[in-house]
């Protein structure tokens, strides 16, 4: 089955300044890479999706890029703000849904 | 607009119990799914379902089992519940399996094993 990598597992920045996750798959048939926001005690939710036929995709300041022949993906978090303090998961799809480990984002005030 | 429903959400049981999680859907969805979640490992796949009456193993499908009679319903069972089984299990649910559907996850339901 499918392998998702994610790294880092923390990421600590200022407010205002950009986060970078990536991630790395390794079923090249997966066809659809989405990006969940989970805050403490709470469901994971779908933040930002890309799928397979698309290099890039932006909204307001989350972005996420794919590169299908090096099998990897990111988020990018640009102007962070301290609710943007959460864990993030990636994940990559094919017939059924797999997860990275998932890195938890501090973004001091 | 329930969306995904999962109970108890809450749940304390002793080694060897057997328990059901109940889940639903109101969405009409095919594709449904059972995840654990533990620190340091993300949301790891128990059991997938894509439709009534297909049900198919996940990554960590050992020590449960599920059952997939109706398009609403999805219970995951713990047939002899251990201590490793502790953990915090997420259904979810999307319109189809792959294809860039949307996963739409329940509440969560925390479950102790002492």
């Amino acid at each position: 089955g499918e392998n998702v990598e994610q790294h880092p597992s923390t990421l600590s920045v200022q407010e205002g300044d950009s986060a970078v996750i990536k991630c790395t798959y390794s079923d090249s048939a997966s066809n659809y890479f989405p990006w969940y926001k989970q805050e403490l005690g709470k469901r994971p939710q779908l933040i930002i999706d890309i799928r397979s036929n698309v290099g890039e995709k932006k909204d307001q300041r989350i972005a996420v890029t794919l590169n299908k022949t090096a099998k990897h993906f990111s988020l990018h978090i640009t102007e962070t703000q301290p609710e943007d303090s959460a864990v993030y998961f990636c994940a990559a799809s094919i017939d059924d849904m797999r997860f990275g480990a998932g890195t938890r984002l501090t973004v001091k005030p | 607009n329930a969306g995904v429903t999962q109970t108890p959400k809450f749940q304390v049981l002793k080694t060897g119990q057997s328990m059901t999680l109940q889940c639903a859907q109101d969405m009409n969805h095919e594709y449904m799914s059972w995840y654990r979640q533990d620190p340091g490992m993300g949301l790891r796949l128990i059991h997938y379902s894509v439709g009534a009456g297909i049900t198919d193993q996940g990554e960590v499908p050992n020590g449960y089992n599920v059952s997939r009679s109706t398009t609403e319903d999805f219970p995951l069972r713990l047939l002899s519940a251990a201590p490793s089984q502790t953990s915090v299990y997420f259904c979810a649910s999307s319109y189809d399996s792959g294809s860039g559907n949307t996963i739409y996850f329940g509440e969560g339901s925390w479950l102790t094993v002492v």
